[in-house]
């Protein structure tokens, strides 16, 4: 089972370069999230997707943008990568928001992004 | 304040140990609490899931939430080499996304 697949995995950009990260699921989940991890911060919400056509603001938006366009993609885009950006981003999914269920989030392996 | 304060690390603790991670919150509205495991250049998984306060219990891990004292615990029994990764809380109120702590890195020494 595929899961939660993100591409690529490695990346490094230039300063103003921009970029897009994939996320794909296979489980038929409602909702995406992206999160990203850098060392002493602990996971951060970027943006989320509560189905299909929709996205939300998480903690830390700026700079960044997202698009559902299709139920099993949830795409993350810098459209002027900055150094503060240089980060692991996980993208997750979740069949049933935070409270249903056990309230599992299932996350990708990661993204590795340097900004230069 | 962050929402949810968790001590970094790094813990070592030789093989066969009894491991205790721990978490504090300040919001009285989360209810919900999780421990998520991320092995090195990997996601986090779900490894516990507790609703309110109480104990829970899987196999060598237990899961133990004080709501008086806004306070999350992870026990490990018996702790193994393979248990070496870092242990991040996560918790919410049911009405907002996840919150997590910022994980602390454990391992477990053969």
């Amino acid at each position: 089972n595929a899961g939660v697949t993100q591409t690529p995995k490695f990346r490094v950009l230039k300063t103003g370069q921009s970029m897009t990260l994939l996320c794909a699921q296979d489980m038929n989940h409602e909702y995406m999230y992206w999160y990203r991890q850098d060392p002493g911060m602990g996971l951060r919400l970027i943006h989320y997707s509560v189905g299909e056509g929709t996205t939300a603001k998480g903690e830390v938006p700026d700079g960044y943008n997202v698009s559902r366009l299709k139920k099993q993609n949830f795409l993350l885009g810098l459209e002027s990568a900055a150094p503060s950006q240089t980060s692991v981003y996980f993208c997750a999914s979740s069949y049933l928001p935070w409270t249903g269920g056990t309230g599992e989030l299932f996350f990708g392996e990661g993204s590795r992004l340097t900004v230069l | 304040q962050k929402e949810v304060e968790q001590d970094p690390g790094p813990l070592s603790v030789p093989e066969g140990a009894i491991v205790s991670l721990n978490c504090t919150y300040s919001n009285s509205a989360f209810q919900y609490f999780m421990w998520y495991r991320q092995y090195s250049r990997k996601g986090p998984e779900l490894l516990m899931y507790t609703y309110s306060s109480g104990n829970k219990e899987d196999g060598r891990f237990t899961a133990q939430v004080d709501k008086s004292s806004k306070y999350i615990s992870l026990f490990i029994r018996d702790s193994q080499p393979s248990d070496s990764a870092t242990y991040l809380c996560a918790t919410t109120s049911g009405n907002t996304p996840l919150v997590f702590g910022k994980g602390t890195r454990l391992s477990v020494i053969a």
